[in-house]
């Protein structure tokens, strides 16, 4: 099974902040990786699908980079409605895998 | 508007049974695979189970393995998890999502595994 190690568990930041997650997958998973944002009490959202590409609605102070086994996602200029808790998800294989989260706060 | 909703949720006793549904709206429920996640109280995600678009291909955790299993209805446009054997461990939020990209998630449905 392919283990996805997200890093850090958690961030704290300020506003206008630049803020980097990182995920590693223990193997080549192409570009098989999205990132989805969770606020407290509320259903995961689709941030960046395929590794980069921004899913439409999504503001784009966020990006997703990386192929293959490191992925990073970026928020270029943290906005309040930003904190929240982040994850990464592989679809490359079954079983799919969560990395564990960075919750990211004031 | 693309739209999940779950339902089924609630408390039930260790060793109890207990059938969660999803209900689809919105978007060509028969084209895509679909997905249970779960969400253990402050915890992670973890994923449960999937099923193709024609439930040729059904996949679980290991951790439920035996004991839930997924299914779909496509003339219903309804995801359907049977828990079994139900353990303490179970209790989660369990959420429905769309697709290899789990895109999008319901709003998810508690279970409590207590006695």
């Amino acid at each position: 099974a392919i283990q996805m190690t997200q890093s850090p568990s958690s961030l704290s930041a300020s506003v206008g902040d630049r803020v980097t997650i990182t995920c590693r997958a223990s193997q080549d998973i192409r570009s098989d990786l999205g990132w989805y944002q969770q606020k407290p009490g509320r259903a995961p959202k689709l941030l960046i699908y395929g590794a980069s590409s921004l899913e439409s609605g999504v503001p784009s102070r966020f990006g997703g980079s990386g192929s293959g086994t490191d992925f990073t996602l970026t928020i270029s200029s943290l906005q309040p409605e930003d904190f929240a808790t982040y994850f990464c998800l592989q679809h490359y294989n079954y079983p799919r895998s969560f990395g564990q989260g960075t919750k990211l706060e004031i | 508007e693309v739209q999940l909703v779950e339902s089924g949720g609630g408390l039930v006793k260790p060793g109890g049974s207990l059938r969660l549904s999803c209900a689809a709206s919105g978007f060509t429920f028969s084209s895509y695979s679909m997905n249970w996640v779960r969400q253990a109280p402050g915890k992670g995600l973890e994923w449960v189970a999937s099923i193709s678009s024609n439930s040729n291909q059904i996949f679980y955790a290991d951790s439920v393995k035996g004991r839930l299993s997924i299914s779909r209805d496509s003339a219903k446009k309804s995801l359907s998890l049977q828990m079994n054997s139900l353990r303490v461990e179970d209790t989660a939020v369990y959420y429905c999502a769309r697709g290899d990209l789990f895109d999008p998630w319901g709003q998810g449905t508690l279970v409590t595994v207590s006695s």
